[in-house]
């Protein structure tokens, strides 16, 4: 089953806008990551953040955790054509948050050139 | 290449048939995990290992499946008398448990196409 679901399900903006994803969940969390899935290929990381933090970035992401509702958002600014994937928010339990994933349904990102 | 290495990356069966598909994850790393996806879907989590040792299975992973890790290095994950219902990408991922990145390493995915 799913634990999260990501909203909107699908996305499509202009090269050099931001982008806006936003991921709920069901569960108490100590993890929430961030993965990217280019069409048919295997997923890669891009940002874990501990259920004690509030904000991460890295490069052009930032990502905000709001654990009393349970919710995520993932920012991507000045979006280019590579960013067009798909984007997976994932929680678990564990203490270093690679126990079992559980991912959401999903955001497909569409850049326009 | 030393990333996640999934093998066969296509596979179409007939329904009733057996398949088996191979995951050598990266070398130094003492989890693995078996995912399933389907298209338009988040991957969904089927089995992982620490080393040899299976430590936590779905209830996805019905007795027609089955998956090991013999020597804590590749896995298989073996699907007897597939249905139309087993078409998916089966996802494997692999990491260190003590990592604090948390980061899941992903393989490319093998497709099963149940005809």
């Amino acid at each position: 089953s799913q634990q999260g679901e990501e909203d909107p399900q699908a996305l499509s903006i202009q090269e050099g806008e931001n982008a806006t994803m936003n991921c709920s969940y069901k569960t108490s969390i100590n993890n929430l990551q961030w993965y990217r899935q280019n069409s048919g290929r295997g997923l890669v990381h891009l940002i874990l953040i501990r259920s004690n933090e509030r904000e991460k970035h890295s490069g052009r992401l930032r990502v905000t955790l709001d654990t009393s509702k349970k919710s995520s958002s993932l920012l991507i600014t000045a979006s280019r054509a590579a960013d067009t994937a798909s984007y997976f928010c994932a929680t678990d339990g564990g203490n270093f948050g690679n126990e079992k994933l559980t991912f959401g349904t999903g955001t497909r990102l569409t850049i326009i050139p | 290449d030393t990333g996640v290495s999934q093998n066969p990356r296509h596979k179409i069966t007939k329904r009733g048939q057996n398949v088996t598909f191979r995951c050598d994850p990266i070398s130094e790393h003492n989890r693995l995990y078996w995912y399933r996806q389907t298209l338009g879907q988040g991957p969904e989590f089927l089995t992982y290992f620490q080393n040899e040792a299976q430590l936590e299975k779905s209830r996805l992973l019905s007795d027609r499946f089955s998956a090991e890790r013999p020597k804590g290095s590749f896995s298989t994950l073996e699907i007897q008398r597939t249905e139309q219902g087993d078409s998916a990408m089966y996802l494997c991922a692999s990491s260190l448990a003590d990592m604090n990145t948390g980061e899941l390493f992903f393989g490319e995915g093998s497709r099963l196409t149940v005809l």
